[in-house]
Order: structure tokens, then C-alpha cells, then sequence
């Protein structure tokens, strides 16, 4: 079964930091674009991340120079390593695979809640 | 930066049609791709590149993409469509951008 699992939420202080797990199954990592998609509280969807399967990197102007998207080939896991912790960051992320030619999200997992709070 | 424009709540009654409209730039000149989402869930992909329809995803959802907006159609309507619902498109410069949502009620 193609599936999708978060793990590493939490609540975190201001200026912290937090690095979130998502595991694969059913198919590589490695070998498709992979992306964090965040929801806030009551708010809307907000793209955070992507990684190409060739290594690029891009990011949403919120997180840029904050956040960092990796993979792990053995685990078949990808990460988001979140530093520099604002309030602003509370939401719901969401690790999601790319489908087709960047068209769309095809396969999301069951989200992992960060809060940032003092 | 892009943006994509929807309305933030739409109503229908059961067995009727209802659309929900997304609008950016130029729009039809990507792919747009359409996203539903129940309370406390995590998003399905409904439609993706303007009109198609995943596996298992219903007959009564179709889409189209135009000019400057996008349309997500439910045809003959059902309680269980009751759901938020994201356009998405994909910019070139590297980055996806998500439609501000729509709340669509079944009454």
C-alpha cells in the first residue's frame, strides 16, 4: 500500500527547533518530488517545501534560510528540519508526493501538529 | 508572487450541480488541480492537470481551466461532498501555490 506516515510534532518555543520524519511505503522517495505542505489552525493550505529527486531544493519565502527539506535513501523518510521556531509556524505539515509533470499532490500523509508557544 | 482566488463558501441543495471557481494570472496556461478536505482529515486529490480524475475519485467531480480561472464542477451533489475544497497550481519559478479555500455546504 502506498502510504505516507509524520511523525516528530510537537510543542516547541519560540526560536526553537524541530525536525520532522515522514516514511514512504509502497514506493522510493528517491525517486519522486516530495513536498511539505502546511495548514494553520482554521487557515487555509500553504505550500512549505520541495525536493526534486535530483536534490534541488526550493522553498516558500516564509521558511527560506529557516527550514531545510532532505531525504534519507535507506529509510526511505523524508525530513524537515525547522529552525529558528516563529508562532507563525503553528500548523498542521503535511508530507506529500508530487504526481505527474509538477502538476499536483497524489499521495499525502495524516499531517503532525507543531506548536509554537512559550 | 502568485495567488489564486476562490470563494470562501458556496451552498447546494442534494442532487444539484455547483461550481466552484478559482482565479490567477493567465491560469489556463498551467495546470490547475483540485483538493478536498473533510474536518480533521488530510486532503484528497479530486481533479489534477484541468480535467482529470484520479482512481476512485467520482464521476460527478470534473473540472476545466481557462483563461483566468479554473472550475471545479459536482454534479447531482451528495451530503458526503460536504468538505473544503483547494485549488492548486504549479508557478515556474519553482514554487506550488494554493487557492485561498471554499467551504462548500450541502443543505
Amino acid at each position: 500500500e502506498v502510504q505516507l506516515v509524520e511523525s516528530g510534532g510537537g510543542l516547541v518555543q519560540p526560536g526553537g527547533s524541530l525536525r520532522l520524519s515522514c516514511a514512504a511505503s509502497g514506493f522510493t522517495v528517491n525517486s519522486n518530488y516530495m513536498s511539505w505542505v502546511r495548514q494553520a489552525p482554521g487557515k487555509g493550505l500553504e505550500w512549505v517545501s520541495l525536493l526534486y529527486s535530483a536534490g534541488s531544493t526550493y522553498y516558500a519565502d516564509s521558511v527560506k534560510g529557516r527550514f531545510t527539506i532532505s531525504r534519507h535513501t535507506s529509510k526511505n523518510t523524508l525530513y524537515l528540519q525547522m529552525d529558528s521556531l516563529r508562532a507563525e509556524d503553528t500548523a498542521v505539515y503535511y508530507c506529500a508526493r508530487v504526481f505527474g509533470d509538477l502538476s499536483s499532490f497524489d499521495i499525502w500523509g495524516q499531517g503532525t501538529m507543531v506548536t509554537v508557544s512559550s | 508572487s502568485y495567488e489564486l482566488t476562490q470563494p470562501p463558501s458556496v451552498s447546494v441543495s442534494p442532487r444539484q450541480t455547483v461550481s466552484i471557481t478559482c482565479s490567477g494570472d493567465k491560469l489556463g496556461d498551467k495546470y490547475a488541480s483540485w483538493y478536498q478536505q473533510k474536518p480533521g482529515q488530510s486532503p484528497v486529490l479530486v481533479i489534477y492537470e484541468d480535467t482529470k480524475r484520479p482512481s476512485g475519485i467520482p464521476e460527478r467531480f470534473s473540472g476545466s481551466n481557462s483563461g483566468n480561472t479554473a472550475t471545479l464542477t459536482i454534479s447531482g451533489t451528495q451530503a458526503m461532498d460536504e468538505a473544503d475544497y483547494y485549488c492548486q497550481a504549479w508557478d515556474s519559478s519553482n514554487v506550488f501555490v494554493f487557492g485561498t479555500g471554499t467551504k462548500v455546504t450541502v443543505l
